[in-house]
């Protein structure tokens, strides 16, 4: 299985800052086959990014994602207060799918 | 909009069987272009895939599940159900059904929408 790696295990923050998440893979992930979500304390993970660098539908612009490989980075320009939250990529490109084990954004 | 319910019990005695069903509405289950997907999370920790079906009854398990896994269909009721066998203390988490995407030739991709996940214990 791929093993999906992400730094930091914990961001520190203040709104407006920009925030930079890694997500590296255990080895190259097929065709760029990776995703993001974001999940706040008690919901259910939220889809932002797929196919590494494609925005779902209704998402801010401000959450970008970047990489191949077996680098890959999600970027939020400028964080807003609803941004707080863990991150969490996932890869499809291999059977069976992984996720990382998320990044927690938290409030400086 | 497409929205996913889970239901089933919150608590299961060791060695016994979990079964929960994820009721699909704004939306046809028997849809070509996705397939449907359970996922769990323990307690404070990270996602895992459990497995997927297709409308027309076709599977894929996690190989770590698959000796334990049973993931059906029921399009006439636009639910499909998950069932995992011998419940151990280590099977607690919140599991979650979701709609699983197509990617070109890959079947299965990123899982959106998600239902709003219900807990299941493993405790006697």
């Amino acid at each position: 299985d791929i093993v999906l790696t992400q730094s930091p295990g914990t961001l520190s923050l203040s709104p407006g800052e920009r925030a930079t998440l890694s997500c590296r893979a255990s080895q190259s992930v097929n065709s760029n086959f990776l995703a993001w979500f974001q999940q706040k304390p008690g919901q259910a993970p939220r889809l932002l990014i797929y196919g590494a660098s494609n925005t779902a539908t209704g998402i801010p612009a401000r959450f970008s994602g970047s990489g191949s490989g077996t680098d890959f980075t999600l970027t939020i320009s400028r964080l807003e207060p609803e941004d707080f939250a863990v991150y969490y990529c996932q890869q499809y490109g291999n059977s069976p799918g992984t996720f990382g084990q998320g990044t927690k954004v938290e409030i400086k | 909009q497409l929205q996913l319910q889970e239901s089933g019990p919150g608590l299961v005695k060791p060695s016994e069987t979990l079964s929960l069903t994820c009721t699909v509405s704004g939306g046809s289950l028997r849809s070509s272009s996705y397939y449907w997907a359970w996922i769990r999370q323990p307690p404070g920790k990270g996602l895992e895939w459990i497995g997927t079906i297709y409308y027309s009854g076709k599977t894929y398990y996690n190989p770590s599940l698959e000796s334990r896994v049973t993931i059906s269909v029921d399009t006439s009721k636009n639910e499909f159900s998950l069932k995992l066998l011998s419940m151990t203390a280590a099977d607690t988490a919140v599991y979650f059904c979701a709609r699983q995407a197509t990617a070109g030739a890959r079947k299965l991709a990123w899982f959106d929408p998600w239902g709003q996940g219900t807990l299941v214990t493993v405790s006697s």
